[in-house]
């Protein structure tokens, strides 16, 4: 089985723009997690999607958002863009079935840098 | 909010010896523990998992335990090898009101295996 892929792997954007990252689970999962990762505040759950709703959130601004397709791919997007936003952003997929209780398979991560 | 947080930043060892590795939790009701393992530029893979209604969890050269008591959670490498040199994370969910999951993870021990 094909693990999670990210794309793009890197990614470097300039304050005050936009920015959409996509992440393909594993075949057959229909949760799928997105985290952030910096060397300050370590890895940050941001939401969680299954069957394409959002099931859980953690404590982000609403600059942070993101969607789920019918094929469970995923995309996350950030808008208006800030030095801070720059980080390793994780997906993870699971299957969803038993709800905060299960292996989640991560991704190797999309790294944005804002300048 | 409550936070999860590693005893040592740093551990080195040699080859062959035994690995511990240490995590105190805040959240009491937290239900769920996971141990991740993230080598340089890759996302976290998924070591060893426990429930609250379990003290001790046996893997492959992994053993994780859970005291409840003092709410602390350890995870033990036999037999350290060369291949384990990575970052270990401790991860805690807590179902809240509603029944969303919020995963929290610690900062992260970063071991080191001499050969």
């Amino acid at each position: 089985k094909a693990g999670v892929t990210q794309t793009p792997r890197y990614l470097i954007k300039t304050r005050g723009q936009q920015v959409t990252l996509s992440c393909s689970p594993i075949s057959g999962h229909r949760s799928v997690s997105w985290y952030q990762q910096t060397p300050g505040q370590g890895l940050q759950f941001l939401f969680e999607y299954f069957s394409e709703t959002q099931r859980n959130k953690g404590n982000f601004p609403g600059r942070f958002s993101g969607r789920q397709f019918s094929n469970s791919r995923s995309e996350m997007n950030v808008s208006t863009l800030e030095l801070g936003d720059s980080a390793l952003y994780l997906c993870a997929s699971s299957s969803g079935q038993i709800h905060g209780q299960e292996t989640q398979y991560f991704g190797p991560g999309t790294r944005l840098l804002v300048l | 909010g409550e936070s999860v947080g590693l005893h040592l930043p740093t551990l080195s060892v040699q080859e062959g010896d035994n690995s511990i590795i240490n995590c105190a939790y805040s959240n009491s009701a937290s239900d769920y523990f996971i141990w991740y393992k993230q080598e340089s530029g890759k996302g976290p893979q998924f070591i060893i998992d426990i429930r609250s209604n379990m003290d001790k969890r046996q893997g492959q050269r992994v053993t994780v335990l859970l005291n409840k008591t003092v709410k602390h959670l350890s995870l033990q490498i036999a037999a350290t090898q060369p291949g384990d040199s990575a970052v270990y994370f401790c991860a805690e969910n807590m179902e809240e009101t509603g029944g969303s999951y919020i995963p929290t993870f610690g900062r992260g021990t970063s071991l080191i295996v001499h050969p």
